[in-house]
This record gives structure tokens, C-alpha cells and sequence, in this order.
């Protein structure tokens, strides 16, 4: 199993310009979860879904959009990127409920010039 | 939302030494999880306890969530063990499963 994996690695954008970071898990989880990590601070949630077809805010989800076509892949999109998006992307999955351990894919740095 | 505070915010060790980090949390938790991130960014699990005491090798993790605390215990610490340690948690009453996380704490195990 590839647990959850993210698209890409890297990346680096000018301002106004837009892209898609792609997560994928291959556990069959149920829940996933967008969260973003700056400098000397732990993770914040961006955007959350609890199911193929549903997606939801979470703390910071201004300047974000997601989508959750396939059970196994929840999409990040930026529709114009500013500086203050340069950061390190993470996606988590999780089978969701009560009990609910979360496992990470590896990021995704961006840095917004 | 739910306040996380780990303490000591960095903390520099001799390899061989022993460490204790603590993570507070000021309301009920449905679970809490350990995690490390290496210094390539990668963020590794290292206990779900939402109770109880877990032990796995050198590291061991203690949760009493009656009095909304965690602690990891590191032993004989190595060089590979340097990185940053976060705790994270979920509320109690949620069924969302989403995690407020800690600052981390820094570890640094010198040779």
C-alpha cells in the first residue's frame, strides 16, 4: 500500500496564477483532510470531507477550494495564489467517526512569488 | 475550538540521554495522536492513545484524560530522534475527527 500520497512535491507559482494539488489514498478511508503548515507553527485545517461528494470549511479555508469526486482523491485548488500561501501543504486520511487515527502524506511546499 | 499547548517548545540533548515532552489540552478529547516530523518534513505517527500508556521501543506515551494531559517519553535518545514532536487532538463530541494541533516541540540530539 502507497497510503496517502500527494502531487505534486514542489512547486513554485506567481501571484494571481492558479493550481491543483492532488492527494490520494489507496486505505479506503472515508474522511480526508486538507491542512497547511507555516513556520514554527503546527497544522491548521483548510478544508475537510467526510465522504465522496462532500466537502466542508475548516479554520482557514479563505483563498482555497476542494473537491471530492472519487472516494480516494480530495483536490486543493488555489484559484489565484497569494505570497501569503507559500507554505507546506499536507493531506491526511482517516476511516473517520469516534475513533479516528489520521496517517499523512509527505507534502507539498509552495512558495507564492 | 479546543487550545493545545506543548511544552518545552525546544529542547537540545545528548544522544543517551532521556526526554519527557508534554502536551496540555483544555477540553474532553475524543482521541490524541503523537506524531514526529523529521527534518525532511515528513510527518511519521508515532502513538494513538487516547487513554491509557503505550510503549513502542524506546518511546512511550502516557494519556490521562482526566486531567487533559499526554506525555512522550523518549529513552537513550539517538540522533535520528532529533526533529520536531507534535501532539494533536480531537474534541470530544465531534465526529468530524479533525485535529488541533500543538506547536511542536524541537528536539535536537547532538552526537
Amino acid at each position: 500500500n502507497a497510503g496517502v500520497t500527494q502531487t505534486p512535491k514542489f512547486r513554485v507559482l506567481k501571484t494571481g496564477q492558479s493550481m491543483t494539488l492532488l492527494c490520494a489514498q489507496d486505505m479506503n478511508h472515508e474522511y480526508m483532510y486538507w491542512y497547511r503548515q507555516d513556520p514554527g507553527m503546527g497544522l491548521r485545517l483548510i478544508h475537510y470531507s467526510v465522504g465522496e461528494g462532500t466537502t466542508a470549511k475548516g479554520e482557514v479555508p479563505d483563498g482555497y477550494n476542494v473537491s471530492r469526486l472519487k472516494k480516494q482523491n480530495f483536490l486543493l485548488g488555489l484559484e489565484s495564489a497569494a505570497p501569503s500561501q507559500t507554505s507546506v501543504y499536507f493531506c491526511a486520511s482517516s476511516f473517520g467517526g469516534k475513533y479516528n487515527e489520521q496517517f499523512f502524506g509527505p507534502g507539498t511546499r509552495l512558495t507564492v512569488l | 475550538g479546543i487550545q493545545v499547548e506543548q511544552s518545552p517548545p525546544d529542547l537540545i540533548l545528548q544522544e543517551g540521554a532521556n526526554s519527557t515532552l508534554r502536551c496540555n489540552f483544555s477540553d474532553s478529547v475524543n482521541n490524541l495522536q503523537w506524531f514526529h516530523q523529521n527534518p525532511w518534513g515528513q510527518l511519521i505517527n508515532l502513538f494513538y492513545i487516547p487513554s491509557g500508556t503505550k510503549q513502542n521501543g524506546r518511546l512511550s506515551a502516557t494519556t490521562v484524560a482526566t486531567e487533559r494531559y499526554s506525555l512522550l517519553y523518549i529513552s537513550s535518545s539517538q540522533t535520528t530522534d532529533s526533529g520536531v514532536y507534535f501532539c494533536a487532538v480531537d474534541m470530544r463530541g465531534s465526529t468530524l475527527g479533525r485535529l488541533y494541533f500543538g506547536r511542536g516541540t524541537q528536539l535536537t540530539v547532538w552526537p
